[in-house]
């Protein structure tokens, strides 16, 4: 199992950005997945949640301009990101789901700054 | 939003020395399908989280056995019985019965 995540970067306030997250080694289609943040020297919080048939759930402080979504034919999971503030600046993982949380990326780091 | 209460922030162990580390939630973590999704995480440094335990008490596949979880409802607990130098890090529990919330984080180091 590997989950790789990519499109990180600087971005200012108020910009968007989209993140990928390749999954291999297991049947994609099978299950949720998560995609979870930690600010710079913080702990871990989760963002959004996105089932096997596409059912989504946010958290509230994301609410209204993060995105979840996923294409099972590339095993894709993406997140994409708008209206972006400075407290969003974060290292991002995606999680695989199901109850499990078992397999997390390596992280891709998402600056807001101007 | 369910809170998740972790203590000690901080934990000083020597080499060998058995450690817990506690987990409150703000709110009963059975859920309506009789499970309980809690799970503890270590986050070694510059690592991503390794999931340790899922539901309460059952070790992640290719985690050592010195490792132990227990409790129920609204109290959890984290075993480490003889801490290893590779056990170092930041430890986390997390819950998933309701939307996904973390504990603040307890940090092992050596003494």
């Amino acid at each position: 199992v590997q989950l790789v995540e990519s499109g990180g970067g600087l971005v200012q306030p108020g910009k968007s950005l989209k993140l990928s997250c390749s999954a291999s080694g297991f049947t994609f289609s099978s299950y949720g997945m998560h995609w979870i943040r930690q600010a710079p020297g913080k702990g871990l919080d989760w963002v959004a949640y996105i089932s096997s048939s596409s059912g989504t759930v946010y958290a509230d402080a994301v609410k209204g301009r993060f995105t979840i979504s996923r294409d099972n034919a590339k095993n894709t999971l993406y997140l994409q990101l708008n209206s972006l503030k400075s407290e969003d600046t974060a290292i991002y993982y995606c999680a695989r789901g199901g109850g499990l949380f078992d397999y997390w990326g390596q992280g891709v780091m998402v600056t807001v700054s101007s | 939003d369910v809170v998740l209460t972790q203590t000690p922030s901080i934990l000083s162990a020597t080499i060998g020395q058995s450690v817990s580390i506690s987990c409150r939630s703000s709110q009963s973590l059975l859920d309506s399908d009789g499970n309980t999704y809690l799970y503890w995480f270590l986050q070694r440094p510059g690592q991503s989280p390794q999931r340790l335990i899922y539901l309460v008490s059952n070790l992640g596949s290719g985690v050592p056995n010195r490792f132990s979880g227990s409790g129920s409802g609204t109290d959890f607990t984290l075993k480490i019985s003889g801490v290893e130098a590779e056990d170092l890090g930041v430890y986390y529990c997390m819950q998933a019965t309701h939307a996904p919330t973390f504990g603040g984080g307890t940090k092992l180091e050596l003494k």
